[in-house]
């Protein structure tokens, strides 16, 4: 079975510093997909980035940026000069082929709650 | 990425009762999803809303406690059966992207609380 581990459970940050955020996964597929969603105290779920496993080119978005390694099965997310904005539960995200009917669903890591303070 | 909208965004519900979460997409999709995500939990995919077939349900939900329909490519519905404290969470349709991305775009959620 697939199994995505984030360790950290609760992070806190001052404004400004970059945090990152771990994620670890097991899969037997070769391939397969990772992502990263964003729960902001609203609820609702972010996507913000997807990655599939041929693909290990590190990923810069402003601030984000993210780290494939398939040889330690990771994928962490940092966050640069962190913001209040940035306070959150972050979900490590890892597709498995479904029994049936095809497609794929999504098995989902604890999260990390990360809190930015001024 | 799709828009997605629930209907109700909360409820308080009573024990023993049902509530019909609705979830409706503005283009059509293939595949829908229904997670729930239990007070300071993460998601746990409840079942898989394909149109014009059976729902198909994971290891620990069933279909008489999660009943769902999938009328059209673009509405699905959530039931919340025989309603107890424990089934309290958030519950969150998604809508499936395909391959070769398989990413999925999620609704604002129903928040269910029953007392």
């Amino acid at each position: 079975a697939q199994k995505v581990t984030q360790a950290q459970t609760e992070i806190s940050v001052v404004e400004k510093e970059d945090v990152t955020l771990d994620c670890v996964y097991e899969t037997r597929d070769t391939t397969y997909y990772l992502f990263w969603y964003k729960q902001p105290p609203s609820g609702e779920l972010v996507f913000l980035i997807r990655r599939n496993s041929f693909d290990e080119q590190n990923e810069i978005s402003g601030r984000y940026s993210w780290n494939f390694q398939k040889s330690t099965s990771s994928f962490n997310f940092t966050i640069t000069a962190s913001q209040v904005v940035d306070s959150a539960v972050y979900f490590c995200a890892l597709s498995e082929p479904l029994l049936t009917g095809g497609g794929n669903k999504l098995t989902f890591g604890t999260g990390t709650q990360l809190k930015v303070e001024l | 990425s799709a828009v997605i909208s629930q209907k109700p965004s909360r409820d308080i519900c009573q024990r023993g009762t049902s509530l019909t979460i609705q979830c409706q997409v503005d283009s059509q999709v293939t595949m829908m999803f229904w997670y729930r995500q239990q007070p300071g939990q993460s998601l746990t995919l409840i079942a898989t809303a394909n149109q014009g077939s059976e729902a198909t349900y994971e290891s620990g939900f069933v279909i008489d406690k999660f009943p769902i329909s999938r009328p059209n490519l673009t509405f699905s519905t959530l039931t919340v059966s025989n309603m107890s404290p424990e089934d309290s969470s958030i519950y969150l349709c998604s809508v499936g992207r395909g391959p070769p991305s398989y990413e999925q775009y999620f609704g604002p959620g129903t928040r269910l609380t029953v007392t």
